[in-house]
């Protein structure tokens, strides 16, 4: 079974670029969330989406968005982007709607640095 | 609001020594429990997990038992190898919520 798959790895942008991040959950898992690693703020969540649909969201601000595909891919897009954003950012997949059990399983992430 | 505290690091050891990585946690409701290990430049890998209160993780020679008197979920690990070093995570999430909050982590380093 194959794992969260991520893409790009690396990604290097300028400031005020947009950018998008792809990721491709374990074949049946419906739920894909999203979360920033820095050096600074360590892991923060920024949002999760289950069959399409935005279930929570961290707090990021609106440049920061998302969407989720019938065949449960998920895409992050970063707008007007800033020196902070530099960060790995991680896709985590889950199987389970809400369950108490659930796990989350992540990707290798894709290092965005901004210059 | 739901934290997860974890112990400062790095922690430094001696192959064979033996491990703990603090951990404790505030959550409304009941959370499940998780430890998470992160090598360099990759993403997180989950180590082991609980479910509920007195509950015991364990996986590949670590353990961590859910306390729910002391909030606390603090991994162990009897005799470290140098394979062991890497970034250490606690985490919880709550029930109804795939959102997981995340400790700062814990950097291990591993001495031959």
């Amino acid at each position: 079974k194959a794992g969260v798959t991520q893409t790009p790895r690396y990604l290097i942008k300028t400031r005020g670029q947009q950018v998008t991040l792809s990721c491709s959950p374990i074949s049946g898992h419906r739920s894909v969330s999203w979360y920033q690693q820095t050096p600074g703020q360590g892991l923060q969540f920024l949002f999760e989406y289950f069959s399409e649909t935005q279930r929570n969201k961290g707090n990021f601000p609106g440049r920061f968005s998302g969407r989720q595909f019938s065949n449960s891919r998920s895409e992050m897009n970063v707008s007007t982007l800033e020196l902070g954003d530099s960060a790995l950012y991680l896709c985590a997949s889950s199987s389970e709607n809400r369950g108490l059990n659930t796990e989350a399983f992540f990707g290798q992430g894709t290092r965005l640095t901004v210059v | 609001g739901d934290s997860v505290t974890q112990m400062e690091g790095p922690v430094t050891l001696s192959e064979e020594a033996f491990l703990t990585i603090n951990c404790t946690y505030t959550a409304t409701g009941y959370p499940s429990l998780f430890w998470y290990v992160q090598y360099p430049g990759e993403g997180l890998q989950l180590l082991l997990k609980a479910t509920k209160a007195d509950d015991k993780g364990s996986n590949k020679g670590f353990e961590a038992t859910y306390r729910k008197e002391t909030t606390s979920f603090h991994l162990e690990k009897g005799s470290v190898q140098v394979s062991d070093s890497a970034v250490y995570f606690c985490a919880l999430s709550t029930p109804h919520f795939n959102k997981f909050y995340f400790g700062s982590g814990t950097k291990l380093n591993v001495k031959p």
